[in-house]
Formats: C-alpha cells, structure tokens, sequence
C-alpha cells in the first residue's frame, strides 16, 4: 500500500462520544499534519508532528487530541464534540516539517458528522 | 497577512477552452507556491509548484504564472477537459526554519462542460 491512508473514511458520532481518526503514511515521511476542510473556508491546519515531536497547534480546543507514536502514525482523538466540529479532517505528511518547500501529500480524509 | 486569495470561486469552462484561476498574497516571506487539485471524495493532490525565481512553470497542460512585483500567481489550464472538473488550491508558504505552514486560498470549483 502506498500513500496517506486515512481510517474510517466515514464517522457519525454524538456529542458525547469518543473516536478517534487514524493515519497512515508510506511514504518514509517524517512530518504529518491534520488539517480540518469546511466548505467555503481554506484547509486549515490544526496540528504539526515533526518526527514524532509535536511542533504545532494552531489553537484547537483540547476536544481534539492528537497522538504521533512514529513517524508513520497519526492518530486524532475526538470528544465531547460540537455540531460545528463536522467537516472533513485531512492527513497530509511530508519529507521534513522544518524545511520549507516541501510538497505535502494528503489523505483522501474522515467525512466527521456530529449529531 | 497570512492570508491568500483566490479567486474565481466557481468557472464554467468549454471543453477546449483555457481555464484561469488568480491568487494574491500579502506575506513577502511567502516564496513556494504549490496548487492543489481535488476531486470529490478524494485529498487534495499537489498538481504544479512553483518559486519566485522564475515567473513561468509549465508541466503539460498546466502552466502556473507569477508576478512577485503584484503578489500575484496564476494557474492556466489549457485545452481543458471534462477530467479537469475539480476543486483547485492555491497555497503559499515560507521556507523559513520550522515553516510548516502551508497557507490555502479558499479554492475555486471548475466544471469543463463538453
């Protein structure tokens, strides 16, 4: 298997659930990335792993919990969520997070649906 | 200013036709510019990228246009088709040390009608 592979690729869940996404990359990356997709706004990004080191939150409430246990790994835990946490969630992985220019490669995401 | 903005949101293109999307951006210290191609259902896919260093990069079909003195970057789909109806993203960031970001305009829908 190659790529950024995302599971599940569907989650409906309550407000008071807990689920977390998952990540795979095969890429032999060292950087991985969440990103939140909303219609009618810009990707944003939410959290940067940098060989396993956590290098970036962009201010996301603690609801979201990431967990990077290798470089290959991603893991975003989910609870006590609100209805306006239901967009699509987009891994993305990259050669090295601490240089620029580097292409990132996204996952195909988790359609997130809050009841 | 961290911000970019792209612009149309949606284009109508004949098959055949040449599609145009612009982007702007205000952050100086913005010097990779990648576009993003994404169809329904799928992430986003790096498409064309391109530095300030050269003001034209052409890959097939696709040609991305840059203009460092307006902040301005184009991307051109000749010859357009039916396949090309997507969603594109243009993105910008800065290859400062530890420049994760990639900055992402809004996105434009491209439908090429037959």
């Amino acid at each position: 298997e190659t790529g950024v592979t995302q599971t599940p690729r569907h989650l409906v869940m309550g407000m008071t659930n807990k689920k977390s996404l998952k990540c795979e990359q095969h890429l032999g990356h060292n950087a991985m990335y969440w990103y939140k997709q909303s219609a009618k706004k810009p990707l944003e990004l939410m959290f940067v792993y940098n060989f396993k080191e956590q290098t970036e939150n962009n201010s996301v409430p603690s609801r979201f919990s990431p967990e990077c246990p290798n470089s290959s790994h991603l893991f975003l835990h989910l609870h006590t969520l609100q209805p306006e946490d239901s967009a699509l969630y987009l891994c993305a992985s990259s050669q090295d997070g601490g240089a620029g220019n580097q292409p990132q490669h996204f996952g195909d995401g988790t359609r997130l649906s809050i009841l | 200013q961290q911000q970019v903005k792209q612009s149309p949101q949606s284009l109508i293109v004949q098959k055949g036709g040449i599609s145009i999307i612009n982007c702007a951006y205000e952050n100086t210290a913005f010097d990779y510019f990648p576009w993003y191609q994404q169809f329904p259902g799928k992430g986003p896919a790096l498409l064309i990228a391109i530095r300030p260093d050269v003001s034209e990069k052409k890959e097939g079909r696709f040609t991305i246009s840059f203009n460092k003195s307006a902040k301005q970057f184009s991307l051109h789909i000749m010859d357009s088709q039916p396949g090309d109806s997507a969603t594109y993203f243009c993105a910008a960031q800065s290859s400062g040390a530890g420049s994760y970001q990639l900055t992402f305009g809004k996105g434009t829908k491209l439908s090429v009608i037959p």
